[in-house]
């Protein structure tokens, strides 16, 4: 079974511009979350889909937003980039209580 | 706010020792999880507890939970080099599966 996938990989901007970061979940699974790592924020969660529904979000301004289609892969937008959005970005999808699975992540660094 | 504290945030230790890791939250949950960071790696997951006493084990590592505590405990025993690792454990909340994770243990396992 293929694990989840995000794209890019690394991907770097400029401050102000904008950008889009997708993961496809692993098959079956309907629920995807999106996670910030930074080195002095740790692990924050952003985002919780489940069928195409947000179902929580995290405490960030609203340059940050999120959809999920109705194949349960997922984008996320941050829009007007600063300096502080540079991190790893992960997407993580499940089935309700059991273990969220993890993808790679895309690196993101603003110039 | 549900809050989640790990201890010790830096751990060195000799190959063959075993050690503790402890993480306290604050608020009522029966969902605790357990993830290794390599370096430049994303999450791997490695136990989900989801109930008072749960106790779980793979090869050297051993997770509880305590949700009356509010305390989970990642126990090493007779470490190896290759367990070197971060270390985090996340709790969902009452309601939803958003992860609060803790900061970390960065685990160094030496000769």
């Amino acid at each position: 079974k293929a694990g989840v996938t995000q794209t890019p990989r690394y991907l770097i901007k400029t401050r102000g511009q904008q950008v889009t970061l997708s993961c496809s979940p692993i098959s079956g699974h309907r629920s995807v979350s999106w996670y910030q790592q930074t080195p002095g924020q740790g692990l924050q969660f952003l985002f919780e889909y489940f069928s195409e529904t947000q179902r929580n979000k995290g405490n960030f301004p609203g340059r940050f937003s999120g959809r999920q289609f109705s194949n349960s892969r997922s984008e996320m937008n941050v829009s007007t980039l600063e300096l502080g959005d540079s991190a790893l970005y992960l997407c993580a999808s499940y089935l309700q209580q059991e273990t969220q699975y993890f993808g790679p992540g895309t690196r993101l660094l603003v110039l | 706010e549900l809050k989640v504290e790990q201890n010790p945030l830096f751990l060195s230790m000799q190959e063959g020792k075993n050690y503790t890791i402890y993480c306290n939250y604050s608020t009522t949950s029966d969902r605790l999880y357990w993830y290794r960071q390599d370096p430049g790696k994303s999450l791997e997951s490695l136990f989900v507890l989801l109930s008072n006493g749960a106790v779980k084990q793979e090869g050297r590592l051993m997770a509880s939970l305590d949700t009356k505590a509010r305390l989970s405990t990642l126990h090493i025993t007779a470490a190896v080099h290759d367990l070197s690792a971060t270390y985090f454990c996340a709790v969902g909340p009452a309601s939803g599966y958003a992860l609060n994770f803790g900061k970390g243990t960065s685990l160094l396992v030496t000769p």
